[in-house]
């Protein structure tokens, strides 16, 4: 059990780029989340996958982001656009429904300049 | 929508002893669940323990227990004989299942502790 990695885990960007973060979770974890943590705040949530499928987007996530995971394994958050309000901590978590605790990566720090 | 409150944005304790981290929260749903997770400098998510709402015990894990209090609506967590290394933000979250299959974590804000030697 190797845990739930993420990569990067800084990025730093400017304005008005583009930028994908990869999520690996736990390789028997049928379900994975997506949080955005900016300073001084829990975790908000941003989307959930079972298997492949996205069963729900936050209304946190505009249009210019957009997440996939192709055939239920890794997932990719991607950010077009990026404007100085999406810098925070974006954390991926995994579980397998039973039991309910997810479990999360190291999350991926973008900083948008 | 479910919430989740923590009112200390942060607690002071002296190793070796024990501290109670506050959380309330409130929901309409007659079947919960409650998290604990730590957070320390490094980022990291880490799990600590699980209540649901209808276990009649308190959760426990090692120096970790969970006092529930289900009228009150509380799920305060435990830390007994305190070490330096747990030094690092608390965050109290719920489970939160949606139309369609879905499900979330609603995390309150987080109690930053701090351990003295």
């Amino acid at each position: 059990d190797t845990g739930v990695s993420q990569n990067p885990r800084h990025k730093i960007t400017k304005r008005g780029q583009n930028v994908t973060f990869r999520c690996d979770p736990i390789s028997e974890h049928n379900r994975l989340y997506w949080y955005r943590q900016t300073l001084g705040q829990g975790p908000e949530f941003l989307t959930y996958f079972q298997n492949e499928a996205q069963l729900e987007k936050s209304r946190l996530l505009s249009d210019r982001f957009s997440a996939e995971r192709p055939k239920g394994s890794f997932s990719t958050l991607e950010i077009q656009r990026t404007e100085q309000g999406d810098s925070a901590m974006y954390l991926c978590a995994s579980n397998q429904g039973l039991p309910y605790e997810q479990y999360f990566g190291p999350g991926t720090r973008l900083t948008v300049t | 929508a479910q919430k989740i409150t923590q009112t200390q944005p942060g607690m002071f304790v002296q190793e070796k002893e024990a501290v109670t981290l506050d959380c309330t929260y409130d929901t309409s749903d007659q079947s919960y669940g409650l998290f604990w997770y730590k957070q320390p400098s490094s980022g990291e998510m880490i799990f600590l323990i699980y209540q649901g709402s209808y276990d009649e015990q308190n959760a426990t894990e090692g120096r970790y227990s969970l006092n529930f209090q289900k009228a009150r609506k509380s799920a305060n967590l435990v830390i007994s004989a305190s070490q330096l290394g747990d030094s690092a933000m608390y965050f109290c979250a719920m489970r939160e299942l949606a139309q369609g299959g879905s499900e979330k974590l609603v995390f309150g804000k987080g109690t930053k502790l701090t351990v003295n030697p």
